[in-house]
């Protein structure tokens, strides 16, 4: 079965990096997703990365996946106020296809 | 502009009461999500539809009722069956197949409050 973990809160201070981890239980996961909500407003996709990459680096944000732990994490550099929402993990499997299964999400407190 | 639009954004209940969440999007994408989500407990998906006159149940669908008449429309009727209905709502659409890397397209939620 598909089952999509994450811590719930995380805090850090401005300027600092922050890393926002997941794990996930299924292998055969084809995608794996990093949504970011604002309060009250619907998921937007910050990033993605594919599962035969290890890495992905996007201006601020680097995605690591590691395959054999089934653990995914998100490090967000130079961190802002602005950067303070929540952040859901979710996976994909097969074709991509099938609805994506979310982790709780992992909600982060930028101190100014 | 191309999106989601979902409707109300607030909306209270009293209990008994059927209510009917709208969703509509102009992105000419095939599938269709409803998402529950409640605080703590992430996103839980309610019902899904990968084309016309087609739906299949998620996880949570008891209580629950969708249609799907047309590409573009996607209601969600909260039953008076469902028994703790206070929540944020939010549907999605996607492509078929998903594209490039599948992502899905939110709209901004629904916050339903039922008193």
């Amino acid at each position: 079965g598909e089952d999509v973990e994450q811590s719930l809160f995380l805090s850090v201070r401005e300027g600092d990096s922050s890393v926002i981890n997941c794990t996930y239980t299924d292998s055969s996961s084809t995608y794996l997703y990093w949504y970011k909500q604002e309060p009250g407003a619907g998921l937007q996709l910050l990033t993605y990365i594919f599962s035969n990459m290890d890495m992905k680096q996007d201006q601020r944000l680097t995605v690591l996946l590691n395959k054999k732990d089934k653990h995914l994490s998100l490090r967000i550099a130079d961190t802002q106020t602005g950067d303070s929402a929540i952040y859901f993990c979710a996976e994909s499997l097969y074709s991509g296809n099938t609805p994506l299964v979310f982790g709780k999400g992992t909600r982060l407190s930028v101190i100014a | 502009d191309g999106g989601i639009t979902q409707s109300p954004k607030y909306l209270f209940r009293k209990e008994g009461q059927n209510v009917t969440l709208s969703c509509e999007q102009n992105l000419n994408h095939d599938a269709m999500y409803w998402y529950r989500q409640d605080p703590g407990q992430g996103l839980r998906l309610i019902y899904y539809s990968q084309i016309v006159n087609d739906f299949q149940k998620g996880d949570i669908a008891e209580g629950y009722s969708v249609s799907r008449e047309k590409k573009e429309s996607f209601p969600l009727t909260v039953t008076s069956a469902q028994k703790n209905p206070t929540a944020f709502y939010l549907c999605a659409s996607s492509p078929l197949p998903r594209g490039a890397n599948g992502e899905l397209f939110f709209g901004e939620g629904s916050r339903l409050t039922v008193l």
